[in-house]
């Protein structure tokens, strides 16, 4: 079935560095592909999408490229914040028209 | 004001109790779902409607009943609580928009913590 893989966390980084978090899927057809964003004490909401295979979604200096070769949609960001601090999902829009979350990276910016 | 509210936000409660979580929106929007996340395991879901006379079982149903009393509402029940169902439960919006939902966003509330003693 359809699946999404994303690194583990936590991930720390000091502020302004680059930020890539990995994120590869299983899936037939070509899925949507969607990043969300989880702050501290509150729901997901989402970060940015693509809908198809070479789109690039960005949003507050995130980026994320749909790769179909490679199967893969990593989110990057050149400088990030401390108020960046959150847990990260990747996800898909799958069969039935459910959305499959991965099991989210939690990131850590220190100051 | 929030699109989608939780209530409560948070719950304490003893195994073999029965609990309703209750989630409202006013983004007009006809798909609603339940999700729990727990650490390590992401979200996984629970239920989903996609009309008020359309109720569908997600991945981890067992042990949970929802009921969409409006478009609006959709109520997750806990018919008797264990310790396992220790979790953050979320409830989501969506708008099947010109196509699948699976190319739209969700729109989450901001969840209610339920702890099973």
């Amino acid at each position: 079935g359809d699946s999404v893989t994303q690194m583990e966390g936590p991930v720390t980084l000091s502020e302004e560095a680059f930020l890539t978090i990995n994120c590869t899927y299983t899936a037939t057809g070509y899925p949507s592909l969607f990043w969300y964003v989880q702050y501290p004490g509150e729901g997901l909401q989402l970060l940015l999408k693509a809908t198809k295979a070479d789109d690039k979604g960005s949003n507050k200096g995130f980026e994320a490229t749909y790769r179909k070769e490679t199967t893969s949609f990593h989110l990057e960001k050149g400088s990030v914040q401390v108020s960046d601090s959150a847990v990260y999902f990747c996800a898909l829009g799958g069969r039935d028209d459910k959305i499959i979350f991965g099991k989210g990276t939690r990131l850590h910016i220190l100051p | 004001d929030a699109d989608v509210t939780q209530t409560p936000r948070n719950r304490i409660t003893k195994t073999g109790k029965r609990i309703m979580l209750e989630c409202s929106q006013t983004k007009g929007h006809d798909r609603m779902y339940w999700y729990r996340q727990d650490p390590g395991l992401g979200l996984r879901l629970i239920y989903y409607s996609f009309d008020v006379k359309d109720i569908n079982k997600g991945e981890i149903s067992d042990g949970y009943s929802v009921s969409r009393q409006a478009q609006a509402k959709f109520s997750l029940s806990l018919e008797s609580a264990i310790p396992n169902q220790t979790a953050l439960y979320f409830c989501a919006t969506s708008d099947p928009g010109q196509g699948s939902s699976s190319y739209n966003e969700q729109f989450f509330g901001p969840g209610t913590r339920l702890t099973v003693l």
